[in-house]
């Protein structure tokens, strides 16, 4: 079975661009959740998903960030613009209901 | 080897010993528990995980328990081989869908 699949998987900017980070959820799972990890502050969720509708959003550092779920199987995590700040390693997990979340490979940005 | 309390990040352990790693929570009204292992390069992997009708679970050479008096969790596993090596966070829910991760323990095995 696949599991949460994300893309890229480095993501190198300059600051000012546009990042479109991607995400493919577990076939049959509701949930998603995107994170970021950084050796600072560690992993921070940024905004989880329930059956496509945003849930929290409260973790969205400001409104340069964006998220969409255009259908129950795919996500997408925006940046505009990027500022070197946003650089961390972007995380995806899918679950179904209140279940355990998988996580997907992430994403490295690096925004110069 | 075992380490004690969110404040102390490291633990060495000999390959072949036995591990513990240990976690204390924060929300007495959560009732699920995970433990993820993180790897270099990787993202965070599902061990286990514990509801708090229980107070132990076991798996393939690891067994969560769980102390809800004390709020406090650990992550014992055995016979530790070098693979074992890598970031360990437990997680709690919080508010429904979400989770509140540890800071981690790193985790070194010594051949």
């Amino acid at each position: 079975d696949a599991g949460v699949i994300q893309s890229p998987r480095h993501e190198v900017t300059e600051m000012g661009q546009e990042v479109t980070l991607r995400c493919k959820l577990i076939s049959g799972h509701n949930s998603l959740f995107w994170y970021r990890q950084t050796m600072m502050r560690g992993l921070e969720l940024l905004i989880y998903f329930n059956n496509n509708v945003p849930i929290d959003d409260s973790g969205m550092p400001e409104d340069r960030f964006s998220a969409k779920m255009p259908n129950a199987s795919f996500s997408t995590l925006k940046i505009q613009p990027s500022e070197p700040r946003d650089s961390a390693v972007y995380f995806c997990a899918s679950s179904f209901a209140e279940q355990a979340q998988f996580f997907g490979p992430g994403t490295r940005l690096t925004v110069l | 080897g075992e380490n004690v309390g969110l404040h102390l990040p490291t633990l060495s352990v000999q390959e072949g010993d036995n591990s513990i790693i240990n976690c204390a929570y924060s929300n007495s009204a959560s009732d699920y528990f995970i433990w993820y292992k993180q790897e270099s390069g990787k993202g965070p992997q599902f061990i286990i995980d514990i509801r708090s009708n229980m107070d132990k679970r076991q798996g393939q050479r690891v067994t969560v328990l769980l102390n809800k008096t004390v709020k406090h969790l650990s992550l014992q596993i055995a016979a530790t081989q070098p693979g074992d090596s890598a970031v360990y966070f437990c997680a709690e829910n919080i508010d429904d869908y979400k989770l509140s991760f540890g800071a981690g323990t790193t985790v070194t095995v010594r051949a």
